[in-house]
């Protein structure tokens, strides 16, 4: 399978813990996006890299979270003290960029849970 | 006011019937626009693209009225595979997309 990836699929954590998801993006795209959702609604912009460097964090991301992605490939979103309202399916998207059409494709989320 | 705004539905349509349902957006900036569709539990996937002068692909048509800031999808013949959200996107620069909560559409035998 060569679409992007989301390690865990699932993840139920107690108030108050970090954690810490892995996104794999397809192959050779340099554009890596991370988006929040929750029921009812549909995806919130979180972040964007190109290549390595984060060229936008919105105003939802908070000072608790923190995205990386340090060699260019896979990226990780990371959650300190975590809260309930942060329980939501955190899902990735990569894309080639804007010589190769741009599309972006999502991988299947990880679904936090805080209890 | 939301960048995207769907009906939320639900249609609930018979086999074979049409469906047509729209959204509207607040930036006049917009750039491009698509219809991405989200099974349940499952990651958004892209639908098609939006263009100015209208377009088909196979039973979908989309159209878009960027004079009132409308983008509207019309399903004919529906499937019962056609059942899902259909998620109205449009981005507002180079990378960025805007979602809408969802028109959800559901196919009855």
């Amino acid at each position: 399978d060569t679409g992007v990836s989301q390690n865990p699929r699932h993840k139920i954590t107690k108030r108050g813990q970090n954690v810490t998801f892995r996104c794999d993006p397809i192959s050779e795209h340099n554009r890596l996006y991370w988006y929040r959702q929750t029921l009812g609604q549909g995806p919130e912009f979180l972040t964007y890299f190109q290549n390595e460097a984060q060229l936008e964090k919105s105003r939802l991301l908070s000072d608790r979270f923190s995205a990386e992605r340090p060699k260019g490939s896979f990226s990780t979103l990371e959650i300190q003290r975590t809260e309930q309202g942060d329980s939501a399916m955190y899902l990735c998207a990569s894309s080639p960029g804007a010589s190769g059409g741009d599309t972006q494709y999502f991988g299947p989320g990880t679904r936090l849970t805080v209890l | 006011r939301k960048e995207v705004e769907q009906d939320p539905g639900p249609f609930n349509v018979p086999e074979g019937a049409t469906v047509a349902f729209n959204c509207t957006y607040s930036n006049s900036a917009s750039q491009s626009f698509f219809w991405y569709r989200q099974d349940c539990r499952k990651e958004p996937k892209l639908l098609m693209s939006v263009y100015s002068s209208g377009n088909e692909d196979g039973r979908f048509t989309a159209q878009l009225n960027r004079a009132s800031q409308y983008i509207s999808l019309l399903i004919r013949d529906s499937k019962l595979s056609d059942s899902a959200t259909y998620l109205c996107v449009v981005r507002s620069n180079d990378y960025k997309l805007s979602f809408g909560a969802g028109t959800t559409v559901t196919v009855r035998a």
